[in-house]
């Protein structure tokens, strides 16, 4: 079963604003990452934040957890066109070793 | 430097057929995991590695074969294809410990007539 549920399942925003993405889970975590899928390629690793931080910073990517509530999200400021991609979310089940389980995704379009 | 590479990029097969995707990463990654794509579902785990000799099904493994014989490699194998299994197929490996992120090859686009 999917352990990550990201909302919304689609976004559209125009280029330089901001895009707010959010992830739900449902058990424990050592952590949780979030990657990106450009049209017809393989995931691409954007950031990991541990379960005991509470924000994290990666250029213009900001992601924030907050385990009392078992969510994530992810933040991107002044989105540009190559932005447009899906993007997931995947929490690292305490226990799970290294295996890994994705949710369904955030379709993301930024118009020019 | 390589990462993962996946071989074919795209198959098509009849059904009852047989074959193997073929994953190769050159990062001395001992995780190895195969995923499956489809439209709405999101990505599935089939099967995964922690590594050589050792494997393990993931939430959707039915009709579908793994080994890993070394840690380089890590194929999937179809045993008699259905249309149910038409997807793309993506391969992907990490460092064992929990908090090294996954890294991706581009795909196998997989259908089965």
């Amino acid at each position: 079963s999917q352990q990550g549920e990201e909302d919304p399942q689609a976004l559209s925003i125009q280029e330089g604003e901001n895009a707010t993405m959010n992830c739900s889970y449902k058990t424990s975590i050592n952590n949780l990452q979030w990657y990106r899928q450009n049209s017809g390629r393989g995931l691409v690793h954007l950031i990991l934040i541990r379960s005991n931080e509470r924000e994290k910073h990666s250029g213009r990517l900001r992601v924030t957890l907050d385990t009392s509530k078992k969510s994530s999200s992810l933040l991107i400021t002044a989105s540009r066109a190559a932005d447009t991609a899906s993007y997931f979310c995947a929490p690292r089940l305490t226990g799970a070793n290294s295996k890994l389980t994705f949710g369904k995704g955030i379709t993301l379009s930024v118009r020019p | 430097n390589a990462g993962v590479t996946q071989t074919p990029k795209f198959q098509v097969l009849k059904t009852g057929q047989s074959m193997t995707l073929q994953c190769a990463q050159d990062m001395n990654h001992e995780y190895m995991s195969w995923y499956r794509q489809d439209p709405g579902m999101g990505l599935r785990l089939i099967h995964y590695s922690v590594g050589a000799g050792i494997t393990d099904q993931g939430e959707v493994p039915n009709g579908y074969n793994v080994s890993r014989s070394t840690t380089e490699d890590f194929p999937l194998r179809l045993l008699s294809a259905a249309p149910s299994q038409t997807s793309v197929y993506f391969c992907a490996s990490s460092y064992r410990s929990g908090n090294s992120p996954l890294h991706f090859g581009n795909g196998t686009r997989l259908t089965v007539t």
